[in-house]
């Protein structure tokens, strides 16, 4: 069975660091990009950071450009996103998603995703 | 960056109706285009990507359209089923934007 399963979210104070974690099963996880999207309670979709199979390709939101890392390791078959400098507007709920394919074409298996809130 | 704006916002509809979903991209996007439905409380689910390719288990009832900066989501004869928030999201060029979303709602 293809699966993600994300860890990591909880609560912080703004201006702390988060580390999310995407441990992948089921498929062979270095043949397909990665994205982290998240929602904010009651509003939409937002792909904050996507990555290529092989970490050639990385792009970001520009909410998040500057303060969050994206990372994978193929062998450990996991995502990471490293969020530093976070703010109030950072919270919501983070999926991890796989692409269909190598580079980006759409997100066709999602995580359940953790939930990061940001407050003092 | 990008933008994607869908329309409408909030669409009204009844079962067995017809209805479409417009996105538009603020630039040429090529068929670099996904669309999503997503229901309250879970994960969004993937419905067509490349503009017009249906993703596998998907009913035949949805088909997408289009290709530059104009594309849209047709829903054939809508199903109780359906009624749910519409996302589409482009894939031509980092940060892979999505649009605001559009909300169906039985009329």
């Amino acid at each position: 069975e293809v699966q993600l399963v994300e860890s990591g979210g909880g609560l912080v104070q703004p201006g702390r660091s988060l580390r999310l974690s995407c441990e992948a099963s089921g498929f062979t996880f270095d043949e397909y990009a990665m994205h982290w999207v998240r929602q904010a309670p009651g509003k939409g979709l937002e792909c904050v950071s996507s990555i290529s199979w092989n970490s050639g390709g990385i792009g970001y939101a520009d909410s998040v450009k500057g303060r969050f890392t994206i990372s994978r390791d193929n062998a450990k078959n996991s995502l990471y996103l490293q969020m530093n400098s976070l703010r109030v507007e950072d919270t919501a709920l983070y999926y991890c998603a796989k692409d269909l394919g190598s580079g980006g074409y759409g997100a066709d298996v999602w995580g359940q995703g953790t939930k990061v809130t940001v407050s003092s | 960056d990008i933008q994607m704006t869908q329309s409408p916002s909030t669409l009204s509809a009844s079962v067995g109706d017809r209805v479409t979903i417009t996105c538009r991209a603020s630039q040429s996007i090529n068929s670099w285009l996904a669309w999503y439905q997503q229901k309250p409380g879970k994960a969004p689910n993937l419905l067509i990507y490349k503009a017009s390719s249906l993703e596998s288990g998907v009913p035949s009832r949805f088909s997408g359209s289009g290709s530059g900066t104009e594309f849209t989501l047709t829903i054939s004869s809508l199903q109780p089923d359906d009624f749910a928030t519409y996302y589409c999201q482009q894939f031509n060029t980092y940060p892979y934007s999505f649009g605001q979303g559009t909300k169906l709602e039985i009329k």
